[in-house]
């Protein structure tokens, strides 16, 4: 059982370049979330999913466009990358009425040059 | 002003030492309230979780909330060196169970 799991675990981008992170679970998990982690700002929310088919925006969505088109995959893309977007995004998931415990991926990393 | 506010440390103990981590909230709406511990180079693991108010141990770990002055304490008795690591709380805010995260405490055990 791998939990959740990010791919790539690090990445250096130029300016304007454009990637996806991808993240997977196998815990059958209805909601899944990605997070960014900033030095001294803790985790802060770009997108969530309740269910396949739909997302949303959390607190810091700019920048980020994201897509959830199978239950276990959620995709976190940039389109133009900015040197503001260096820094290192987790992936989690939840279970439907398990209030706020949620899976955590091991992060990327990602340096924007 | 931030819907949490987390004393970012770091905080460096001996070994063995009682350890207490805090964090205040503004938002009354929060009702559950979590506790994850990250070591470094990690993703964020849940350690414990209350819900409203009152206190939760688990082993060596106590967490404690009290919703009438929207504060949280975490208490790590007999601590050790594989306790080093960030402890983030984590209040739980609304239907959608969007976790609002403080900015972590880093604390380091020392043997």
């Amino acid at each position: 059982n791998a939990g959740v799991t990010q791919t790539p675990k690090f990445r250096v981008l130029k300016t304007g370049q454009s990637m996806t992170l991808l993240c997977a679970q196998d815990m059958n998990h209805e909601y899944m979330y990605w997070y960014r982690q900033d030095p001294g700002m803790g985790l802060r929310l770009i997108h969530y999913s309740v269910g396949e088919g739909t997302t949303a925006k959390g607190e810091v969505p700019d920048g980020y466009n994201v897509s959830r088109l199978k239950k276990q995959n959620f995709l976190l893309g940039l389109e133009s990358a900015a040197p503001s977007q260096t820094s290192v995004y987790f992936c989690a998931s939840r279970l439907a009425g398990t209030g706020g415990i949620q899976y955590f991926g091991a992060g990327t990393r990602l340096s924007v040059l | 002003q931030k819907e949490v506010e987390q004393d970012p440390g770091p905080l460096s103990v001996p070994e063995g030492a009682i350890v207490s981590l805090n964090c205040t909230y503004s938002n009354s709406a929060f009702q559950y309230f979590m506790w994850y511990r990250q070591y470094s180079r990690k993703g964020p693991e849940l350690l414990m979780y209350t819900y409203s108010s009152g206190n939760k141990e688990d082993g060596r770990f106590t967490a404690q909330v009290d919703k009438s002055s929207k504060y949280i304490s975490l208490f790590i008795r007999d601590s050790q060196p594989s306790d080093s690591a960030t402890y983030l709380c984590a209040p739980d805010r609304g239907s959608a169970r969007q976790l609002t995260f403080g900015s972590g405490t880093q604390l380091t055990v020392l043997p």
